[in-house]
């Protein structure tokens, strides 16, 4: 079975510019989730989809961060304008379905970002 | 969700067992507890998880204690590659957004 599949893996950017990062989720999984990883920290989670929909983005950057799910399966996650402190890498992680129970998500290897 | 408690960092021999702890004491009926490792630059790799009987899988054990207020992760026979930082996770089961809300985890070195 595929995984969580996300591109690119690495992205090197002038602050103030922007970036985009692609994800793919396992075929079949309604719940879409993006994080945000801080180099020493946990992954914090920025916005979460269920099927084309949103259900949680109380902690996306909403002036600078966009992210969309369109037709309910690939995602794109957006920043612009880039700040340094956006460093970071980007997860992709992808379940079943958030309502059943032990419900288990499953991670991409993460889009490195570097803004210098 | 409940918030856990895991010591930063723990050492082990390599081929011994490796006992990860993880306190969950607000933890609420419905919440499992799910476990994590993430190995340097790969994302996090999801390892097991369990409401309330011990749980075994190919690549851990999880015990719960019998109050559910914590657990631990055993790995029967840890090797070099087992090196990682492993999240304790309390997720409400049945909810309307089964997000994981990750802490600082518990660095694991396994020394040869």
């Amino acid at each position: 079975e595929a995984g969580v599949a996300q591109s690119p893996r690495y992205k090197i950017i002038e602050k103030r510019q922007s970036v985009a990062f692609w994800c793919n989720p396992i075929s079949g999984h309604a719940t879409l989730y993006w994080y945000q990883q801080i180099l020493g920290q946990g992954p914090k989670l920025l916005i979460q989809f269920q099927n084309n929909g949103v259900v949680d983005d109380s902690q996306l950057p909403k002036d600078r961060f966009s992210a969309e799910r369109l037709k309910g399966v690939d995602s794109t996650l957006k920043i612009q304008p880039a700040k340094l402190e956006d460093s970071a890498v980007y997860l992709c992680a992808s379940s079943l379905d958030l309502a059943r129970a032990g419900n288990t998500i499953y991670f991409g290897e993460g889009s490195w970002l570097t803004v210098v | 969700d409940a918030k856990t408690t895991q010591p930063p960092s723990m050492d082990c021999a390599e081929g011994r067992a490796a006992n990860l702890p993880c306190n969950h004491s607000t933890i609420s009926g419905n919440e499992y507890v799910y476990w994590y490792r993430q190995i340097h630059s790969q994302g996090p790799q999801y390892i097991i998880h369990g409401l309330k009987n011990n749980e075994t899988n190919e690549m851990a054990s999880l015990i719960i204690t019998e109050d559910r207020k914590s657990s631990t992760l055993i790995l029967p026979h840890a090797t070099l590659r087992d090196t990682a930082v492993y999240y304790c996770i309390a997720q409400r089961g049945s909810s309307n957004t089964g997000k994981l809300i990750f802490g600082q985890g518990t660095t694991l070195q396994v020394k040869p």
